[in-house]
């Protein structure tokens, strides 16, 4: 069974830095064709996707590459955001997901975390 | 960047066919994946490269791509099928999402 759990601080200042964890079990980031993503979802808003880690590459949202970090910890099945500069219009719940490489076509989600709502205010 | 519309909402009586369109700039030539977001809950993965299912996805969901417009289509929508849905694709080794639509099963 795939589960993913995300973690981290559900309030942050502006201009703080956050660092989220998501917790994985099931599968291993070790093998070829999978990936552990984050994707946020401002309240009431559409999805939008954040960053992307495989075993040997990552990669990132263009508009926000400057501010965002992807790390794995294999060991621990744990991959870390990091998010700098926050800012109220980064208020949003945070998911963590699992990305495979089908055989032909495009990676997919198809695990999701439950989310994990930060909320940027002073 | 490259960009999907949807339409914000789509109704549909329950039993008949909701069909939820998707358009970018010659999607006919990029997968699209589809995801339903029930309220309150995570995003799941209902079609992914067009037209697969995943393991557990009822056979009423399916999709298509074509031209400019890909579309998910449920056939004999049922109540539990409101919710939002969003579409997505890759490009340029980045991820993009649509804006989402909310289908009301009326």
């Amino acid at each position: 069974q795939i589960t993913l759990k995300e973690s981290g601080p559900t309030l942050v200042k502006p201009t703080q830095t956050v660092t989220l964890t998501c917790t994985f079990s099931g599968f291993s980031l070790t093998t070829s064709g999978v990936a552990v993503g984050w994707i946020r979802q401002p309240p009431g808003k559409a999805l939008e996707w954040l960053a992307l880690i495989y075993w040997d590459d990552r990669r990132y949202s263009p508009s926000l590459r400057s501010r965002l970090t992807i790390t794995k910890d294999t060991s621990k099945n744990q991959v870390v955001l990091t998010m700098t500069n926050m800012d109220p219009v980064d208020t949003a719940t945070y998911y963590c997901t699992r990305s495979v490489t089908p055989a032909y076509g495009p990676d997919y989600f198809d695990s999701w975390g439950q989310g994990t709502l930060v909320t940027v205010s002073s | 960047s490259y960009e999907l519309t949807q339409p914000p909402s789509v109704s549909v009586s329950p039993g008949q066919t909701a069909s939820i369109t998707c358009s970018g700039d010659k999607l006919r030539d990029k997968y699209v994946c589809w995801y339903q977001q029930r309220p309150g809950q995570s995003p799941v993965l209902v079609i992914h490269e067009d037209t697969k299912r995943p393991s557990g996805i009822p056979e009423r969901f399916s999709g298509s791509n074509s031209g400019n417009t890909a579309t998910l289509t449920i056939s004999g929508t049922q109540a539990m099928d409101e919710a939002d849905y969003y579409c997505q694709v890759w490009d340029s080794s980045t991820v993009v999402f649509g804006g989402g639509t909310k289908l009301s099963v009326l």
